[in-house]
């Protein structure tokens, strides 16, 4: 089965902080998404991208970068960290398009102080 | 408006008890998939659907294309299948439509 990792469970980060969320997947698919968890708000998508170096915003991109220079591996950034994005964040990853499953890391619980 | 509806929000049942959450949609569908998510954990893909049923072990997931409406049972339901449970719809291209999720507990 396909396996995502992220590379850590919790973190704790100060206001202004540069934040970096890595996600590594071992089964060659195209397709990476970073998302982020709020209570009551759902899954909100951040940035995706379906191809090393290409990338799309989603719905919710303001104050993050992301980066896909090898296929495997698509990092989440957060340039200069504020209390607001205090959150659960989630990895995923999808074979090319078409009904496909999406595969989950374990995410990141991030606070912001 | 949420173009993924989930009720209910929250369920409590007792172990052995036969469980059902439902998932409505407002969008153009090319799969709907249930997602399970532990306390602290990450999520796990249990069904991908696009038509009809589809069961594996004591879970059941149905979709009625026509009502835009989606099921996930649960038989003899046990305090393991204690979690969140998340339908997501899977539009055109990369774009996903995510429920806020159904918080379960089980007690034994």
């Amino acid at each position: 089965d396909v396996k995502v990792t992220q590379s850590s469970r919790y973190l704790v980060k100060r206001t202004g902080e540069k934040v970096f969320l890595e996600c590594v997947q071992d089964m060659d698919h195209e397709n990476m998404f970073w998302y982020r968890q709020d209570p009551g708000l759902g899954l909100r998508l951040i940035y995706f991208s379906y191809d090393v170096k290409m990338k799309e915003k989603g719905d919710i991109p303001e104050g993050y970068s992301v980066s896909r220079e090898k296929k495997e591996r698509f990092s989440l950034i957060l340039e200069s960290a504020s209390t607001n994005q205090t959150s659960m964040y989630l990895c995923a990853t999808r074979r090319w398009r078409g009904g496909e499953k999406l595969f989950f890391g374990s995410g990141t619980q991030l606070s912001v102080l | 408006k949420n173009e993924v509806e989930q009720s209910p929000q929250n369920l409590t049942a007792q172990e052995g008890e036969f469980i059902t959450i439902n998932c409505s949609y407002s969008v153009g569908i090319s799969a709907l998939h249930w997602l399970q998510q532990h306390p602290g954990g990450g999520i796990v893909s249990l069904f991908m659907l696009s038509s009809g049923k589809k069961k594996h072990g004591r879970l059941i997931a149905t979709i009625n294309i026509q009502e835009k409406h989606s099921s996930l049972h649960i038989t003899a339901s046990h305090p393991r299948d204690s979690a969140v449970y998340i339908c997501a719809v899977g539009s055109a291209g990369n774009q996903f439509y995510f429920g806020t999720g159904t918080s379960l507990t089980v007690i034994p």
